[in-house]
């Protein structure tokens, strides 16, 4: 079945890069998301690729998608402490349906 | 700006209770979904609907039902509320019928006793 897996914890210090990753299994999936969630407050959208996109830039985020290995994942350039938060990998089919990852806790340290 | 709203940020029920959990879009949006959120296991939907008074089944609607009156209205409802449905719940919506950004509430910390 569809799944969207991506690890639980990731920390770094302020001004480094993150990266977050993320693998689904669906090969038919359309777009692919990132999403932050803020304490306290409900999910945003971050960023979005379509399938047939290898990069996307928009300014200190930089997300790669390799189809053939079903990986995407998230590069937060010049790490601030306000990106502390949680981040979600999503992917949809062109259906109802989205599927989320458990999401990774990014931890900014100061 | 989307807003999507749901009716209470905390909540404390007691074992047996119905619980009421509204949710509100006020940009016309064809779908709304109901998501439950707990550590580790990510976004799980409930039901979702696609129009007013259709609903749908998502991968965990065991326990819940849901309404949706009016287009900017889907209500979650627990007939008989249980302590393993303690968690978060995130209402969200999105425009059209392909594949959209989904649009989330701020959720609902629901604490059952």
């Amino acid at each position: 079945g569809e799944d969207v897996e991506q690890s639980l914890f990731l920390s770094v210090r302020e001004g480094d890069s993150s990266v977050i990753n993320c693998t689904y299994t669906d090969s038919s999936s359309t777009y692919l998301y990132w999403y932050k969630q803020e304490p306290g407050a409900g999910l945003q959208l971050l960023t979005y690729i379509f399938s047939n996109m290898d990069m996307k830039q928009d300014q200190r985020l930089t997300v790669l998608l390799n189809k053939k290995d079903k990986h995407l994942s998230l590069r937060i350039a010049d790490t601030q402490t306000g990106d502390s938060a949680i981040y979600f990998c999503a992917e949809s089919t062109g259906g109802f349906k989205t599927i989320f990852g458990a999401g990774t806790r990014l931890f900014v340290k100061a | 700006d989307v807003k999507v709203t749901q009716s209470s940020r905390y909540l404390v029920k007691r074992t047996g209770e119905k619980v009421f959990l509204e949710c509100v879009q006020d940009m016309d949006h064809e779908n709304m979904f109901w998501y439950r959120q707990d550590p580790g296991l990510g976004l799980r939907l409930i039901y979702f609907s696609y129009d007013v008074k259709m609903k749908e089944k998502g991968d965990i609607p065991e326990g819940y039902s849901v309404s949706r009156e009016k287009k900017e209205r889907f209500s979650l409802i627990l007939e008989s509320a249980s302590t393993n449905q303690t968690s978060m719940y995130l209402c969200a919506s999105t425009p059209g019928r392909s594949t959209d950004t989904q649009y989330f509430g701020p959720g609902t910390r629901l604490t059952v006793l």
